[in-house]
């Protein structure tokens, strides 16, 4: 799978948008881009995937861009819940039953403010 | 539908002993993982099992080990611990249909300390 580059720490403001980078520049054609969230000693959080286009759930917006070397994770309106260490992980998905194993780097630790 | 589930959530066993974690998966999952996670190594795969067989395994002596029910319910062994097993041990489920994402849930964990 992929290797993925996160800043390791961000801080955003209650109620406003908190954007997350991703870069993945070396992503395959048939690899995914998940979103996991981890809050301290939970386990992590699936919060949104997307394969090229862009994706919207009720958590969050995943926007990939078109070379598909980087995306955004975009929490519409933080809140102090969201302060959690966010995971970016890219992987082929669908290998025809079975997981194969999610490769989690450090991820981003943010940080509402009040 | 209920999440994934861990038992216990918190252990503690001295070195040289064994133990045992259990792992429900959400109903339908047919895949469960696991994970360890520690604050030097961070969240590492440990295996992988589908139809009550391994089929994906991570880079883990063989003191650690797992197995599937046909209920798709699963556990995993530590034998002989040792004080560095001291981890959080995360399972997670998905669906594995063929063709799917493979998107993974992740249960509480289990919080083991090794004493």
């Amino acid at each position: 799978d992929a290797k993925t580059t996160q800043p390791p720490s961000m801080d955003c403001a209650e109620g406003r948008a908190a954007n997350l980078p991703c870069n993945h520049s070396t992503i395959s054609g048939n690899e995914y881009v998940y979103w996991y969230r981890q809050i301290h000693s939970q386990g992590p959080q699936y919060i949104i995937h997307g394969l090229k286009n862009n994706e919207t759930n009720e958590m969050a917006s995943l926007i990939i861009t078109e070379d598909r070397k980087s995306s955004t994770l975009i929490l519409p309106h933080a809140t102090l819940r969201d302060t959690a260490v966010y995971y970016c992980i890219v992987r082929v998905a669908g290998r025809g039953g079975g997981a194969d194993g999610l490769t989690f780097g450090k991820g981003t630790h943010l940080i509402i403010q009040p | 539908k209920a999440g994934v589930t861990q038992t216990p959530r918190y252990l503690i066993k001295t070195r040289g002993q064994q133990v045992t974690l259990s792992c429900s998966p959400i109903s339908g999952h047919r895949s469960v993982s696991w994970y360890q996670q520690t604050p030097g190594q961070g969240l590492q795969f440990l295996f992988e099992y589908f139809s009550e067989t391994q089929r994906n395994k991570g880079n883990f002596p063989g003191r650690f080990s797992g197995r599937q029910f046909s209920n798709s319910r699963s556990e995993m062994n530590v034998s002989t611990l040792e004080l560095g097993d001291s981890a959080l041990y995360l399972c997670a489920s998905s669906l594995a249909q063929r063709g799917g994402t493979d998107t993974q849930y992740f249960g509480p964990g289990t919080r083991l300390t090794v004493l």
